[in-house]
C-alpha cells in the first residue's frame, strides 16, 4: 500500500510569483486535504477536495486554490506569494467522508520558502 | 469558536519515565473527535491516539494513553516507558463529527533524555 506522497520537497519562491504543489492520495482514498503549517505553530486547515470538488475551506483568501484529478491525486496552487506563505504545506488523504471515525493520513509535506 | 490550548511549549523526560502531555480545547458541540499527533523531524505528522468524545473509556494504544475529562473540555496523553524515538512534536487536535476540517493546537516539542 501505498502512503501519502507530495512534490516538490522543497521550493523556494519570490513575492509575486506563482506556486503549485503536489499531492498523490495514498490508495484507495479519495479525498484529499491541504493544511498549512507555519514555523512554530500547528497545521491551519486551507481546504479539502472530495469527488474532483472542494468540500469545505479554512479562513484562507481565494488566491489559495487547488484541483483534484480523476485519480484522486490533488494540487495546490498559491497566487501573488506573499512573505507570509513561507510554510510546510501538508497534504492528508482519507476515505470518504472524512468526519467520523475515518483516519486522515499525511504527507511528509512541501516546505515553500518565500523571499 | 473552537481552539485548541497546548500550554506546555517544551517538555522533557528521562528515558523510560513517564511524561503527560496537557490540552485543553473549547467547543459547544457534542459530537467530536479529539487527537494526539507526532510529528517528527521528518515532518510527517502520525497518528498517535483518538478519542470519541461520546466514550466515556479513556482511549490506549499500547505505551500512550489519555485522560479525556469531557466537562472539563481537558484531553491528556501520557506517555509511559519514554522511548528516544518518541522525541517530536506532538499536537492535540480536535474535529467536529460532521466537519472534516482537524483543529490544531501549537504544538509540544518533547525531549527524551537518555
Amino acid at each position: 500500500e501505498t502512503g501519502v506522497t507530495q512534490s516538490p520537497t522543497h521550493l523556494i519562491k519570490t513575492r509575486g510569483q506563482q506556486v503549485t504543489l503536489r499531492c498523490s492520495s495514498q490508495s484507495g482514498h479519495n479525498t484529499v486535504s491541504w493544511y498549512q503549517q507555519a514555523l512554530g505553530q500547528g497545521p491551519q486547515f486551507i481546504f479539502q477536495y472530495y469527488r474532483e470538488e472542494e468540500n469545505g475551506r479554512g479562513n484562507f483568501p481565494p488566491r489559495f486554490s487547488g484541483l483534484q484529478f480523476p485519480n484522486y491525486s490533488s494540487e495546490l496552487n498559491v497566487n501573488a506569494l506573499e512573505l507570509d506563505d513561507s510554510a510546510l504545506y501538508l497534504c492528508a488523504s482519507s476515505l470518504p467522508p472524512a468526519g467520523g471515525t475515518n483516519e486522515q493520513f499525511f504527507g511528509p509535506g512541501t516546505r515553500l520558502t518565500v523571499l | 469558536a473552537q481552539t485548541v490550548t497546548q500550554s506546555q511549549p517544551e517538555m522533557s523526560v528521562q528515558e523510560a519515565e513517564t511524561v503527560t502531555l496537557s490540552c485543553t480545547y473549547d467547543t459547544s458541540e457534542s459530537d467530536y473527535y479529539l487527537f494526539w499527533y507526532k510529528q517528527p523531524p521528518s515532518r510527517q505528522m502520525i497518528l498517535v491516539i483518538r478519542q470519541e468524545a461520546y466514550k466515556q473509556q479513556n482511549a490506549t494504544e499500547n505505551r500512550f494513553s489519555v485522560n479525556f475529562q469531557k466537562a472539563a473540555k481537558s484531553f491528556s496523553l501520557k506517555i509511559s516507558d519514554s522511548q528516544l524515538g518518541d522525541a517530536a512534536m506532538y499536537f492535540c487536535a480536535y474535529r467536529v463529527g460532521r466537519d472534516d476540517k482537524i483543529i490544531f493546537g501549537k504544538g509540544t516539542r518533547l525531549h527524551i533524555l537518555p
